[in-house]
């Protein structure tokens, strides 16, 4: 049964600081790996998506990498912003469907 | 091109009440998945139609259940409400063609059982 698991739970960090958020999940035969984000009581945004073959995906300031071997994923943040402000979320799919496994999220405030 | 849409954003209902959810999956997208968030908590999976079939189910008891219509939308129903199901409902399309597989969500239905 795949779990993933974040840490940290929360996380306080000053505006222009460079940040990680880790994700880690125990069945590493999966599809792909998404990180979402989620703002106070809305709907999920796609971040990145990782396919099983791949090592890392950039947009913009946000880079996520991969090991499937390790059963981990990190979210790397540059130059973090107050808007950056929110839950990011990290999702598991082992069987190319839609039915994705999450962890409980990372809750991030940026101090201005 | 609109996103996701979901009815209502927000509903308050009171024990064994009956609910009835609404999803619009983006123009072109066959498949619909539905997931509950309690607070605090990560989505977890309900219920995923592809071509108005239903192509998986999660843990949740028989009170769940879902549709899809021929239009792709689809509807998520509880019968029997507790005070448990109060949670954010959200809905996801895909069009499970490209293979990247990039869910899509709405903005969720608030549900509130008092």
């Amino acid at each position: 049964k795949q779990e993933v698991t974040q840490i940290p739970a929360a996380l306080s960090v000053p505006e222009g600081e460079n940040l990680v958020l880790n994700c880690s999940f125990t069945d590493s035969a999966i599809y792909n790996l998404q990180w979402f984000r989620q703002d106070p009581g809305k709907g999920l945004t796609s971040l990145l998506l990782i396919q099983s073959s791949q090592r890392e995906q950039t947009s913009g300031r946000l880079n996520a990498s991969l090991d499937k071997s390790s059963g981990r994923s990190t979210l790397y943040i540059a130059a973090s912003q107050p808007g950056d402000s929110a839950t990011y979320l990290c999702a598991v799919d082992n069987n190319r469907d839609d039915k994705i496994i999450f962890g409980k999220g990372t809750r991030l405030h940026i101090l201005p | 091109d609109a996103g996701v849409t979901q009815s209502p954003t927000h509903l308050i209902k009171t024990r064994g009440q009956q609910v009835t959810l609404r999803c619009s999956p983006i123009s072109g997208h066959k498949s619909v998945s539905w997931y509950q968030q309690v607070l605090g908590q990560g989505p977890q999976f309900i219920f995923q139609y592809y071509e108005k079939e239903e192509r998986g189910r999660g843990n949740f008891p028989d009170r769940f259940s879902a549709r899809q219509f021929p239009n792709y939308s689809s509807e998520l129903n509880v019968n029997a409400l507790l005070l448990g199901d109060s949670a954010l409902y959200l809905c996801a399309s895909t069009d499970r063609v490209t293979g990247a597989n990039v869910l899509t969500f709405g903005a969720g239905s608030r549900l509130t059982v008092l």
